[in-house]
């Protein structure tokens, strides 16, 4: 149990334009999902966190104008990356968590290589 | 703000080798303490869970301990296998919050 998926996997766009990036949880419903990223050799550093039907709350620092997230059912939230740059170019990983037994730690996703040109 | 920091940043060792990672963390006040995995390009395997009540958890070959007061917590690796190069992340959840914060993970290598 506890599977999340991300899609796609791998992309690879050109700069200005949009891209949207997938988060499920697969088997269990998400009340909450959490959006990382991860530059090479680095940690994860959290972008927002997202709660089933209401805005994201954003980390400080990252544009929420940007990087709009949206979680609108208990097993999906989206990453939109507006206006793309080489900068944004980046490992984004996402999270879940849930009630109940779900609730102790978070789930990760496989994660989405972003490449921007 | 917590702060969690992994030392070694990378370490190669021969198989069958017993080896420590180490995660210390600035604030004590922590709800829990988990040890990932990480392999080139994927996402985070969950590997181990300390709540904060407890001092260690076990699962096969990997004990994680946890001494709260001095905000340190070490990753043991019994019998190392090559199967087991990848970066471990150690990551801590605050009481009274959902999130997770990260340390920049140890890069495992385990040479045949």
């Amino acid at each position: 149990g506890a599977v999340v998926s991300q899609h796609p996997s791998r992309v690879i766009c050109k700069s200005g334009t949009s891209v949207k990036i997938e988060c499920r949880s697969l088997d269990f419903q998400a009340t909450t999902m959490f959006w990382y990223r991860q530059f090479p050799k680095q940690s994860l550093m959290l972008m927002a966190t997202s709660n089933e039907g209401s805005k994201a709350t954003y980390e400080q620092g990252v544009e929420k104008d940007k990087f709009l997230i949206n979680h609108a059912s208990l097993t999906l939230s989206t990453l939109t990356v507006t206006s793309a740059h080489p900068e944004d170019s980046s490992f984004y990983i996402c999270s879940a968590s849930g009630g109940g037994a779900f609730q102790e730690t978070q789930y990760f996703g496989p994660g989405t290589r972003l490449l921007v040109l | 703000k917590q702060e969690v920091t992994q030392i070694p940043a990378a370490l190669s060792v021969p198989e069958g080798e017993n080896l420590v990672l180490n995660c210390s963390f600035t604030d004590s006040a922590i709800y829990n303490l988990q040890w990932f995995r990480q392999d080139p390009g994927k996402g985070l395997t969950s590997l181990l869970l300390i709540q904060s009540s407890q001092r260690e958890q076990t699962s096969g070959r990997l004990n994680a301990s946890l001494d709260k007061s001095s905000g340190r917590s070490t990753l043991y690796i019994a019998a190392s296998q090559p199967g087991d190069s990848a970066t471990y992340l150690c990551a801590v959840r605050q009481g009274g919050s959902e999130k997770l914060v990260f340390g920049k993970g140890t890069k495992l290598t385990v040479n045949p």
